[in-house]
């Protein structure tokens, strides 16, 4: 069985350019997450979908950042404009669903570093 | 609101030796999941290990046990005979019920070196 697949590995760009990440997640996970890594943390919840619905999204900088989860399948994250501080990993994953015994699988990241 | 503390910013450990990870957590729910994660250098987050918080016996998976201590709010990744491989940074995770919506908290992690 396939995992969540995120693309694409890396991304460089110039601060107030637009980026766009992408994320397949398990199929059949209901539940998709993406995160934010900075340089020596733990991941940070950015928004968490429930099928196509968004119902965590208070840590999402929602001026610059938007996501979405089409038919509650794939979904992307997009930062426009970039700023330097954007720069980190973004993890996207997925769960059969919310509940607190259900374990989470990870993509590998999109790299994100803004010049 | 939920907080995880993993103290260890390093650890090194002997090839074959076991090494105990530590991790502390803060939560006013009683229902509760703990996680382990392994972030090798390629970034990919490796689920290791879970254990609930009304499990009464130490989750175990191949080489690793969760040593949970439910009053200590405690919930240490022990690794039995470490493997070169097993250099990586490790999380401690947990998802609990806050504002009626289950949020994942990670830990800022530990990185372990295994040597030769």
């Amino acid at each position: 069985e396939a995992g969540v697949v995120q693309s694409p590995r890396y991304k460089i760009i110039e601060k107030k350019q637009p980026v766009a990440f992408w994320c397949n997640p398990i199929s059949g996970h209901n539940t998709l997450y993406w995160y934010r890594q900075n340089l020596g943390q733990g991941p940070e919840l950015l928004i968490r979908y429930e099928n196509e619905e968004a119902v965590d999204d208070s840590q999402l900088p929602k001026d610059r950042f938007s996501a979405e989860r089409l038919k509650g399948v794939d979904s992307t994250l997009k930062i426009q404009p970039a700023e330097l501080g954007d720069s980190a990993v973004y993890l996207c994953a997925s769960s059969l669903d919310p509940g607190v015994y259900t374990e989470a699988f990870f993509g590998q990241g999109t790299r994100l570093t803004v010049v | 609101a939920q907080k995880i503390t993993q103290t260890q910013p390093g650890m090194f450990v002997q090839e074959k030796e076991a090494v105990t990870l530590d991790c502390t957590y803060d939560t006013s729910d009683q229902s509760y999941g703990l996680f382990w994660y392994k972030q090798p250098s390629s970034g990919e987050m490796i689920f290791l290990i879970y254990q609930g918080s009304y499990d009464e016996q130490n989750a175990t998976e191949g080489r690793y046990s969760l040593n949970f201590q439910k009053a200590r709010k405690s919930a240490n990744l022990v690794i039995s005979a470490s493997q070169l491989g097993d250099s990586a940074m490790y999380f401690c995770a947990m998802r609990g019920l806050s504002g009626g919506s289950y949020i994942p908290t990670f830990g800022r992690g530990t990185s372990l070196i295994v040597h030769p």
